[in-house]
């Protein structure tokens, strides 16, 4: 079957840094996406990597490793609007993305 | 500014009432997706049209329907509506189905069956 590991949940200090890991299994990769999610909204594109290594955008990062199945997100000198949920999703073969459950992220000043 | 609307955000059905959801876009895309989502759960992939062609998972009830008249909008009916169905619906976008694109949410419609 198809899966996507990542954390429930994580807590954070304003102006830290913290990195939220994802793993997968899926029936082929066309690419990794991160999406945001505050509560109650709708998930927002925050980054896509197909190619194995760092994707840099501001604060935040992404990093993958098709090899080992492994995501990162990288959220930098963390602010309170930070904290949401994180969602990592897999684009398998047919082009359909497979969710994980999200990580939410608490952010303490 | 282009973009994927839903009505209504808040929508309050009795249980066994039918309900439709609706979703309008002005990006021109191709692509659309409904999704289901409870509390800190993963979006559920329920429908998705490319073009006019329909795409029914295959773990969808048979109780949510869905009908796209024209590029632009895509409507959800949930015609005998439980308890269970209470969630938040997001409709997504996307330029095209075969090529990695992100898609593009609306902000959603909380669906609360009493």
């Amino acid at each position: 079957g198809q899966n996507i590991d990542q954390p429930t949940e994580m807590t954070a200090t304003e102006g830290a840094i913290v990195q939220i890991n994802c793993t997968y299994q899926t029936s082929g990769f066309n690419g990794l996406f991160w999406y945001q999610q505050h509560a109650g909204e709708a998930p927002t594109f925050l980054s896509y990597n197909v190619l194995d290594g760092l994707e840099e955008k501001g604060r935040f990062s992404s990093f993958l490793s098709r090899s080992k199945g492994y995501s990162y997100l990288l959220l930098k000198e963390l602010q309170m609007k930070d904290s949401a949920s994180y969602l990592c999703a897999v684009m398998d073969s047919n082009y359909q993305l497979i969710w994980g459950a999200g990580t939410k992220l608490i952010i303490k000043p | 500014d282009a973009m994927v609307i839903q009505n209504p955000r808040y929508q309050v059905t009795q249980f066994g009432k039918p309900v439709t959801l609706s979703c309008s876009q002005t990006l021109n895309h191709n692509v659309m997706y409904w999704y289901q989502q409870k509390s800190s759960q993963a979006p559920k992939l329920l429908f998705h049209y490319y073009d006019k062609d329909f795409n029914n998972e295959a773990d969808t009830p048979d109780n949510f329907q869905s009908r796209r008249p024209n590029t632009s909008f895509c409507f959800l009916d949930i015609r005998s509506p439980g308890l269970g169905d209470a969630a938040m619906y997001l409709c997504a976008t996307s330029p095209r189905g075969d090529t990695s694109y992100e898609q593009y949410f609306g902000p959603g419609t909380r669906l609360t069956v009493t």
